[in-house]
């Protein structure tokens, strides 16, 4: 069975643009977590979706969105990037909502310049 | 909400037994105990999850203490593809299944 897939890989943005990353999440999964990972914070939630409704969400501004479509692959978006939004972005994958056995990508590094 | 802690850092030898301990005091009687772990320039990987008993999967061994106040992530033969940073994750309250990432412990598997 395929993992879990995030394109793209590496981004690289100007302070201020917006970018979308991408998750397509492991078949028969319905639930996509999405997670910020930097060297200061270490793993953070963002938000989590289940049958196209953000279900859950972390500490983090409105500028961070989300939105799931009805295949279960999940976008997030980041508008008006600024620098401190340099990071590791990473989906996650499970079967149903609010489990804690999710299945990782491998991440966007988005670097912001 | 249930905290974790883990030492810092491990070392072990490559084909040795490797005994990761996480300590959780408080934590309550219907907390899962899971174990995840993250290669370099990886996402993180699901390792295990436990409520009572002893657990055995493929990748590991988790060992839960009678009281449940602290657990250990067992490998049994350590490869250098296990040198990773090993997290003890407990649910927090009213998380819902986002998954609360600590400082973990780091693992450096010597050949």
């Amino acid at each position: 069975k395929a993992g879990v897939t995030q394109t793209p890989r590496y981004l690289i943005k100007t302070r201020g643009q917006q970018v979308t990353l991408s998750c397509s999440p492991i078949s028969g999964h319905r639930s996509v977590s999405w997670y910020q990972q930097t060297p200061g914070q270490g793993l953070q939630f963002l938000f989590e979706y289940f049958s196209e409704t953000q279900r859950n969400k972390g500490n983090f501004p409105g500028r961070f969105s989300g939105r799931q479509f009805s295949n279960s692959r999940s976008e997030m978006n980041v508008s008006t990037l600024e620098l401190g939004d340099s990071a590791l972005y990473l989906c996650a994958s499970s079967l149903w909502v609010g489990s804690y056995e999710q299945y990782f990508g491998p991440g966007t590094r988005l670097t912001v310049t | 909400d249930a905290k974790t802690t883990q030492p810092n850092s491990m070392e072990s030898n490559e084909e040795e037994p490797v005994h990761l301990p996480c300590n959780h005091s408080t934590i309550s009687g219907t907390d899962y105990i899971h174990w995840y772990r993250q290669l370099p320039s990886q996402g993180p990987e699901y390792v295990i999850h436990g409520l009572t008993s002893n657990v055995n999967n493929r990748m590991a061994s988790l060992a839960i203490a009678e009281d449940r106040k602290s657990s250990t992530l067992i490998l049994h033969r350590a490869t250098l593809r296990d040198a990773a940073v090993y997290y003890c994750i407990l649910p927090m309250g009213g998380s819902q299944g986002n998954l609360i990432f600590g400082k973990g412990t780091k693992l450096s598997v010597k050949p």
